[in-house]
């Protein structure tokens, strides 16, 4: 069965910390893997997309099909970082949905 | 085009009435997704679109529940004798294609 988990609720980290988000997943094929950011009061927005590769807002991640892991990472933190972080799997075996997992809300201490 | 427009932002109802909740998509999106996300959780599917097909629906939506996407433009989330367990955020969300989604503001419904 397709699940999508991020461990931790919280996370809280100083600015110009290095910040990691977890999130692993089960999957049976080749997923497409992606993450979204809700800042406070506003719509929730893709961040980025695992086929693309790109780095948005100083935001990685990599796809670890071998650990199942999809983790996003920011090497120096910033106070407009803090916000929730969904992450998401579609893929053939998905039909046309995706599967959210629970969100992070990531704090930023200045 | 400012994206995709949800209303009424807030619905308050009692139990027992009908709700009916309106999603404008991006009107170049051929695709139109319903999720319903409650406090802690992430987004839970519900149907989705393809122009004016509803070519799938979640075990979440319940009899009670309907979809419309008349035309393959707008489309409408009914929700028939409300029950407190309906009350939720209710996100649209529309892509073209496979691509990511571009999601609304939400509809927040309180059953009381």
């Amino acid at each position: 069965a397709q699940r999508v988990t991020q461990p931790e609720k919280l996370l809280s980290v100083f600015k110009g910390a290095p910040v990691e988000l977890k999130c692993n997943y089960s999957y049976s094929g080749s997923p497409e893997l992606f993450w979204y950011v809700q800042y406070s009061r506003q719509r929730l927005q893709l961040l980025l997309r695992h086929i693309s590769r790109e780095s948005i807002k100083g935001f990685t991640a990599d796809l670890n099909k071998g650990e199942t892991s999809f983790h996003l990472k920011k090497p120096f933190a910033q106070e407009e970082d803090s916000a929730m972080y969904y992450c998401a799997l579609s893929g053939r075996n998905t039909g046309n949905q995706f599967y959210f997992g629970t969100g992070t809300s990531l704090t930023v201490i200045p | 085009d400012t994206g995709v427009s949800q209303n009424p932002r807030h619905k308050i109802t009692k139990r027992g009435q009908n709700v009916t909740f309106r999603c404008d998509p991006i009107s170049e999106h051929n695709r139109l997704y319903w999720y319903r996300q409650t406090l802690g959780q992430g987004p839970e599917f519900l149907t989705y679109f393809q122009n004016e097909a509803q070519l799938e629906k979640s075990r979440l939506l319940s009899d009670r529940f309907s979809a419309e996407r008349p035309k393959g433009s707008f489309s409408t989330l009914e929700i028939q004798r409300t029950e407190q367990g309906d009350s939720a955020m209710y996100l649209c969300a529309s892509s073209y294609d496979r691509q990511g989604y571009t999601f609304g503001s939400g509809t927040r419904l309180t059953v009381v």
